[in-house]
Parts: structure tokens; C-alpha cells; sequence
């Protein structure tokens, strides 16, 4: 079983709609990692939520952890192609160091 | 500033042969990981590294599979007698103590 299941796995939006992207998990945890990746290259850090019911705002980026802290959501306002590429999200489980991905939402943003 | 840098960016391999994959992280960075990313797998942990403390390997898929790093600083994956299965994107990342991550932009690993 996936420590981290995020959902929808893939998403195909025209430009300017408006979409929201799912990590969820029966366990809690201490923090939680969202990344976008583009094609070729390798992740980058996003945001971190650590608290219960956070709401952190990146640009047209919107990030909740759960109350429970066992889940987070990712929404995009008026999405634009640049938004395009692979969002995970990512807990440390067990350790504090090892980082643990979901399979992630693929986005694609055509114009 | 430089990030995380990976060599080489691509390497196509003959099933059974050894592969070399390298990375150099951040100057001042502490952690190193390798990581793993397949086709609708995610990105899989293979090892950690932290300062001179012994490595967590702990997601090492087989033997064939080591890594080393030299002086606190360069790492080296290696993959003996390489495999169809083992055909992936390889990640190195860096980082000060442990997450976030600096990821480099990987090797793409065929085996033929």
C-alpha cells in the first residue's frame, strides 16, 4: 500500500480553469512537502505545511494541510501553461530525513 | 550559485554491463540522497548519507546496487551487471541536515 496517494494521477486543463490536486494518507505526520517537477529536470520545493488546517498562498498557488494532518490539497487559480509538469507531494515517515514521494499529479495547461 | 549537478544526463547501457552514475551537490550541504523515479512509480529512496555517519541503504533494490561518497562531498552510484528493470531516471538531491531537498536534473539510465 502507498504511503501517500495523490489524486487525480493525471489532469489536462485548458488555460485560465481553475483545479485542485489531492495527497491523502491514513497517517499523520509532522509536515508535508509539495515539488513540481518539468520535463528533464528534477524536482523543486514548492511549500512546506507543518501545522493542522494551514493555508499557505504561493502567487495563484494554494496549499492546505488537513486538519488531522493526514492529507493536503493543492489548488491553482487560472491556470496558465507554465503551470504545466508533475506536483508530489512528500512526508517524512518514520525518520526525520528520509523523504517519502506519492506517484504525483501530472498537469498539463494547454493553451 | 551552483545546485546539484548529475553526470552523465543520459547513458544507454548493454544489459550485464556496470554503470557509474555521479553527483555533486551543493557546496555546504551535509545530506546526500539518491533517488529513483520510474515510469508511474513516484521517486523511490535508494540511500542516504549524512556527514561521516554510516549510510542508510535501506533502499538499495539489490546487491548490484552501492554507493560511495568521497570526502563528505562527490557520491557515486553504481550499478553492477545492469538489468532491463533497472532502466529509470536516477536523482541525486542535497540538502543542509534533511528535507527540503535540492535535486539535480538526474540521469536517465537505458539498458538495452
Amino acid at each position: 500500500t502507498q504511503l501517500l496517494e495523490q489524486s487525480p494521477q493525471f489532469l489536462s486543463i485548458q488555460e485560465g480553469e481553475n483545479l485542485t490536486v489531492y495527497c491523502n494518507s491514513s497517517s499523520v505526520f509532522s509536515s508535508l512537502q509539495w515539488y513540481r517537477q518539468e520535463p528533464g529536470e528534477g524536482p523543486v520545493l514548492l511549500v512546506t505545511v507543518v501545522t493542522g488546517g494551514e493555508v499557505k498562498k504561493l502567487k495563484r498557488l494554494t496549499f492546505q494541510f488537513g486538519d488531522a494532518r493526514k492529507d493536503s490539497s493543492l489548488h491553482i487559480t487560472a491556470a496558465q501553461p507554465g503551470d504545466t509538469g508533475l506536483y508530489l507531494c512528500a512526508v517524512s515517515g518514520g525518520s526525520n530525513y528520509k523523504l517519502t514521494f506519492g506517484k504525483g499529479t501530472l498537469l498539463t495547461v494547454n493553451p | 550559485g551552483a545546485g546539484v549537478s548529475q553526470s552523465p544526463s543520459n547513458k544507454v547501457t548493454e544489459k550485464g554491463k556496470d554503470v557509474e552514475l555521479r553527483c555533486d551537490p551543493i557546496s555546504g550541504h551535509t545530506a546526500l540522497y539518491w533517488y529513483r523515479q520510474s515510469l508511474g512509480q513516484g521517486l523511490e529512496f535508494l540511500i542516504y548519507f549524512q556527514g561521516n555517519s554510516a549510510p542508510d541503504k535501506s533502499g538499495l533494490p539489490s546487491d548490484r546496487f552501492s554507493a560511495e561518497r568521497t570526502g563528505g562531498s562527490v557520491s557515486t552510484l553504481t550499478i553492477q551487471r545492469t538489468q532491463q528493470e533497472d532502466s529509470a531516471v536516477y536523482l541525486c538531491a542535497s540538502s543542509l541536515l534533511g528535507p527540503p531537498l535540492h535535486f539535480g536534473n538526474g540521469t536517465r539510465l537505458t539498458v538495452t
